[in-house]
């Protein structure tokens, strides 16, 4: 089955610099790739998502790029304030109908004010 | 609407309750999903239903049944459960067609406490 590495685990970061976590899979069928945002107390939040037929994707402050080959992924967070202190999860999956996802294991991001 | 409702909020219950979990949705998404979350990790998938159909099922213990009523509704019964079954019960969804059909919206979650 799929297996979803993410680093780092935890990320302390000044406001206003930037931030990137990384993750790498195993299945080089997954095609789809969402990151979620998860404040304490709530569910996750779906922040950008991407699929294998894209390298690179930003939506605002936020990007995230794919790199197939390798098969690894990134989130990248600038100008970073400390709303975005969260837990970050990003996730694999092969786009069907009602798949199943595998999430890393999370990043605990602390937006330093 | 593009919410997933989850009752209730917080649950305590003992070994020996029955209680049910209830999840809705009214996006007309056509897939929706059960998942187990403990602290500092990542969500569990437990169950899958597809076009109110069970899908998928991650070998999750007779103790937790699931149940789809109808395309809005999800609910999770539970049943002599254990305390190492405390945790975060997060329900999702998503479209289950179209482009985007597997992008999942997840609710706030139940925080369930089994003493």
């Amino acid at each position: 089955g799929e297996n979803v590495e993410q680093h780092p685990s935890t990320l302390s970061v000044q406001e206003g610099d930037s931030a990137v976590i990384k993750c790498t899979y195993s299945d080089s069928a997954s095609n789809y790739f969402p990151w979620y945002k998860q404040e304490l107390g709530k569910g996750p939040q779906l922040i950008i998502d991407i699929r294998s037929n894209v390298g690179e994707k930003k939506d605002q402050r936020i990007a995230v790029t794919l790199n197939k080959t390798a098969k690894h992924f990134s989130l990248h967070i600038t100008e970073t304030q400390p709303e975005d202190s969260a837990v970050y999860f990003c996730a694999a999956s092969i786009q069907t109908n009602a798949g199943k996802s595998t999430f890393g294991d999370g990043t605990t991001l602390t937006v330093k004010p | 609407d593009t919410e997933v409702t989850q009752t209730p909020k917080h649950l305590v219950m003992g070994m020996t309750n029955k209680k049910s979990l209830k999840c809705e949705q009214h996006m007309g998404h056509r897939a929706m999903y059960w998942y187990k979350q403990k602290a500092k990790k990542p969500p569990e998938l437990m169950f899958v239903y597809s076009y109110e159909k069970l899908s998928i099922n991650e070998s999750v213990p007779s103790r937790f049944s699931p149940e789809c009523p109808n395309s809005s509704l999800l609910n999770l019964h539970l049943h002599a459960l254990q305390p190492e079954d405390s945790a975060l019960y997060l329900c999702a969804s998503s479209p289950g067609q179209g482009v985007r059909r597997e992008t999942q919206y997840f609710g706030p979650g139940t925080r369930l406490l089994v003493l």
